[in-house]
This record gives structure tokens, C-alpha cells and sequence, in this order.
């Protein structure tokens, strides 16, 4: 089945403590990109992926990093996590760039205390 | 850089009657306008998009139309059932360069039996 995974689905951290959120797709897309969903704010893009070893900043990068040594896997990386990082994450693959339907994963909620 | 508004926030109609959702564009270069449906608790998926190169595209009970002079586009809901209760996100994009999807904040909409 193709799809877009993304692990843990619920996490609940506390300030300071280094996490990654991990995303896999088995569709061969090229393209791969994080997301935060906030209320009122709608979709946020925080790092997009062109490629392999290709990444760019998307609108709201600070805080986070990103990696991309495989095709699949394109995990986020939160360094230091605050509170204000609390959020829904989604990421998302697609074939090209972003004029091509994006295949979202089923989210990650993330709670920073 | 791009801007997407996405107008209303909150709609609200009766089962069977059409919802019209609206979204302009500051980037008279953008040439990609999706449409994603989220449902509670789901991911985003794509349910129609049009590139510039057309003013109206129809799925069924869907169709999306394009104004590009004055940069606007909008999203027709027809015959509308109680699953189509959902939030909608519209996007715009340039799809001949790397220009990330801007997203519209999103309109809850509300089915009412």
C-alpha cells in the first residue's frame, strides 16, 4: 500500500529534550516536506526536501532540522524543543516540486511542557 | 513573496444547498491552486486542483474556478452531504521553479441536517 508514515503518532516531551520525529514513504517520491498545523494558522511549511542531500527552509524553520540521506526517510529534528513548538506535525511526499499532489502522513501531536 | 487568503473561516449550510469557499493570491506568477480536504483527526488529501492554464475544473459535485486578473479562486461544493463536513485549505504555487505551496488558513465547513 503506498503511504506516508510518520513516528510517534502522540509524544509528550519536556523543554530542552532533544527529539526526532520520523517520516517514510514507499512511493519513490522525490520530494518530501514538514508541515506544523496550528489553529487559525492553517499549514505551515517549516523544511522541504528537492532530493536526496537537497533540503531548503521552508516559512517557519527555526528550531528544527532536517536530513535527508535516503530517498524514504526524511526524519525532524528538534534540537531543543519549547513550548511554542507544541503543534501538529504532518509530513508530506510528492512526485516533483510542490505543483504535484502532496501525499500527507497521519500526523504527529506534539506536546512540549 | 506570495500571500494566500482564504475567506470565510467558518461556513455553515444546509444539507443540499452549495458552499462556495474563496481564496485570492498576492503572486500574479503563481500558476498551481490545489484544494485540500481535512476531515477531523485525518490527514489533508487532495480533492481537485487547476493550474492557469484553465479558468474551471469539475469533479463531480466539485469544481474549482480561476480568475487570474484578479487573482482569486474559488471552491464550488454542490448538493452538499453531511461528508463534506470537513476544514478546507486552499494552496498557490508557481509549478515551473522550487516556490513552496502558500496555504490559505483554511475554512471549517459545517453540514447542517
Amino acid at each position: 500500500e503506498a503511504q506516508v508514515t510518520q513516528n510517534p503518532r502522540y509524544l509528550i516531551t519536556v523543554t530542552g529534550k532533544k527529539l526526532t520525529v520520523t517520516c517514510s514513504q514507499n512511493m519513490n517520491h522525490e520530494y518530501m516536506s514538514w508541515y506544523r498545523q496550528d489553529p487559525g494558522l492553517g499549514l505551515r511549511q517549516i523544511y522541504y526536501s528537492m532530493n536526496v542531500e537537497v533540503t531548503d527552509k521552508g516559512d517557519v524553520p527555526e528550531g528544527y532540522k532536517v536530513s535527508r540521506k535516503e530517498k524514504r526517510n526524511f526524519p525532524l529534528i528538534l534540537e531543543s524543543p519549547s513550548p511554542n513548538q507544541t503543534s501538529l506535525y504532518f509530513c508530506a511526499s510528492s512526485t516533483g516540486a510542490q505543483a504535484y499532489e502532496q501525499y500527507f502522513g497521519p500526523g504527529t501531536r506534539l506536546t512540549v511542557t | 513573496g506570495e500571500n494566500v487568503e482564504q475567506h470565510p473561516s467558518t461556513l455553515s449550510v444546509q444539507e443540499g444547498d452549495s458552499a462556495v469557499i474563496k481564496c485570492t493570491y498576492s503572486d500574479s506568477a503563481s500558476n498551481y491552486f490545489p484544494w485540500y480536504k481535512q476531515e477531523l483527526g485525518k490527514r489533508p488529501q487532495l480533492i481537485i486542483d487547476i493550474r492557469s492554464n484553465v479558468g474551471e475544473k469539475k469533479d463531480q459535485r466539485i469544481a474549482v474556478t480561476l480568475n487570474k486578473t484578479a487573482k482569486h479562486f474559488s471552491l464550488h461544493i454542490t448538493e452538499t452531504q453531511p461528508e463534506d463536513s470537513a476544514v478546507y485549505f486552499c494552496a498557490a504555487s508557481r509549478w515551473d521553479s522550487n516556490y513552496q505551496l502558500i496555504w490559505g488558513a483554511g475554512t471549517k465547513l459545517i453540514i447542517k441536517p
